[in-house]
């Protein structure tokens, strides 16, 4: 299983974009790249799963170059209740998920 | 979506005592289940990977003896940590895996104290 570097903290403040970015330089062909966010006492949750190039939902976008060995997570204008730890992935779909230490994102007001 | 349920939400023992933690795959039907647990600060870690109706398969530093898994329907896998003792004390979450090529989706958790 490919593994996954963050960085350990952000600081933030409201209304600004954030980006955080994953290395993953072992990722594999059939490897996707999924990222979850985990508020204090809760299960993770899911964000975005892409595979190359640009994802974007109703909550963030993904940007994976073409060597897919790294991957940024962009959160537009976040707000306070944005503040929680977010895990970068990489692996099969039926694999077992190894978690990283994440990047703990604190937004100010 | 999908729901994952967890039960009990948290729960206190006895040092010495068992305690059983349920993981329901609510509204669609799993053959794959994973269990982590997660201390204070600190990342996930996986525990074992639950197959419905085969054994489960324990990571490595992970007593099999001491966490069973049981997996007896696609809808439910129970963790039961045995002999508890304070330092089992942790967040247990679990993930169900829906679909053969579809995410995995984590329940709630479950804090356990062992006093």
């Amino acid at each position: 299983l490919a593994k996954t570097t963050q960085p350990i903290s952000m600081d933030s403040y409201e209304g600004q974009e954030v980006n955080i970015t994953c290395s993953h330089n072992n990722i594999a062909t059939n490897d996707y790249i999924t990222w979850y966010q985990q508020f204090p006492s809760q299960g993770p949750r899911f964000i975005i799963q892409g595979y190359k190039t640009k994802v974007t939902n109703e909550v963030a976008s993904l940007f994976i170059p073409a060597d897919r060995k790294s991957s940024t997570l962009s959160l537009p204008r976040v707000s306070l209740s944005d503040t929680a730890v977010y895990y970068c992935l990489v692996g099969a779909n039926t694999d077992k998920l190894i978690f990283g230490t994440g990047t703990r994102l604190q937004v100010f007001p | 979506g999908a729901v994952v349920s967890q039960h009990p939400s948290r729960v206190i023992c006895k040092s010495g005592t068992s305690v059983k933690i349920e993981c329901r795959s609510l509204d669609f039907q799993a053959t794959t289940m994973f269990w982590y647990r997660q201390f204070p600060k600190q990342s996930l870690m996986l525990m074992a990977t639950s197959n419905e109706g085969s054994k489960a398969t324990y990571e490595q530093g992970v007593e099999k003896d001491k966490f069973l898994i049981n997996h007896a329907s696609l809808t439910l896998s129970t963790l039961t940590v045995t002999s508890a003792h304070p330092e089992d004390s942790s967040f247990y979450i679990c993930s169900a895996l829906k679909g053969k090529a579809d995410e995995q989706f984590f329940g709630p958790g479950t804090r356990l104290t062992v006093l």
